[in-house]
């Protein structure tokens, strides 16, 4: 979706090394969330975060870590303690104002180990 | 917990041939969303549904809001090779307003042209 910018597109991890994937927004949108999908699976939900300066943990938060700093941006780190980063992690946003608002997604980081 | 069931998982069907999938839920959402995906993009949002026995038209996609509140279709007509992708339903997750959603499992849609 336009609005949501995420990247690099590709990116390569050594092993024991930490990477962040960036996730930029110009929507003004409240909340942000990170999902995992693997080769044919659905989307798997790592952190979010609602406002500014708070974020929660998803089904599967472990070898990840998040900041939200600023209302437009919410970097994903993959720590050297995620044994299986290998994945495609997308970026999404959306409005808390009205209830169920859909949420908006970016294009997307491939990551794999070298 | 919440679960949301696709089916089919994936189809190969020929161009022109009529599409239809579906997603049930173990639990009563009171919003449906369809989403496709293209190969190594991000999920585009096709259609929203909010209310009970809702028909919506987007083009050649039709999604339905089932009565039970539990279920929802998707039909393309007229398939043609751009369909190509992956779709995904989605509701909200929990009964609160955090935003947070539940994916199923994706329906993967091959055409032969």
């Amino acid at each position: 979706d336009g609005g949501i910018t995420q990247s690099p597109k590709y990116l390569f991890r050594k092993e024991g090394q930490n990477v962040t994937l960036s996730c930029e927004q110009n929507l003004n949108h409240d909340a942000m969330y990170w999902y995992r999908q693997d080769p044919g699976q659905g989307l798997r939900l790592i952190y979010y975060s609602q406002i500014v300066n708070d974020f929660q943990k998803g089904d599967i938060a472990e070898g990840y870590s998040v900041s939200r700093e600023k209302k437009e941006s919410f970097p994903l780190t993959v720590t050297s303690a995620q044994k299986n980063p290998t994945a495609f992690y997308l970026c999404a946003t959306n409005n808390l104002g009205h209830s169920n608002q859909p949420q908006h997604f970016g294009d997307g980081t491939r990551l794999s180990i070298l | 917990g919440q679960q949301l069931n696709q089916s089919p998982q994936s189809m190969f069907i020929q161009e022109g041939e009529d599409v239809s999938m579906n997603c049930t839920s173990s639990s009563i959402f009171n919003t449906w969303l369809w989403y496709k995906q293209d190969p190594g993009e991000g999920p585009v949002l096709l259609i929203a549904l909010y209310k009970a026995g809702e028909l919506t038209s987007n083009g050649r996609l039709t999604a339905q809001f089932g009565i039970t509140r539990k279920d929802s279709f998707l039909n393309i007509s007229a398939s043609i090779p751009s369909d190509v992708g992956i779709y995904f339903c989605a509701g909200p997750n929990g009964s609160s307003n955090t935003g947070k959603l539940i994916f199923g499992q994706g329906t993967t849609l091959q055409v032969k042209p």
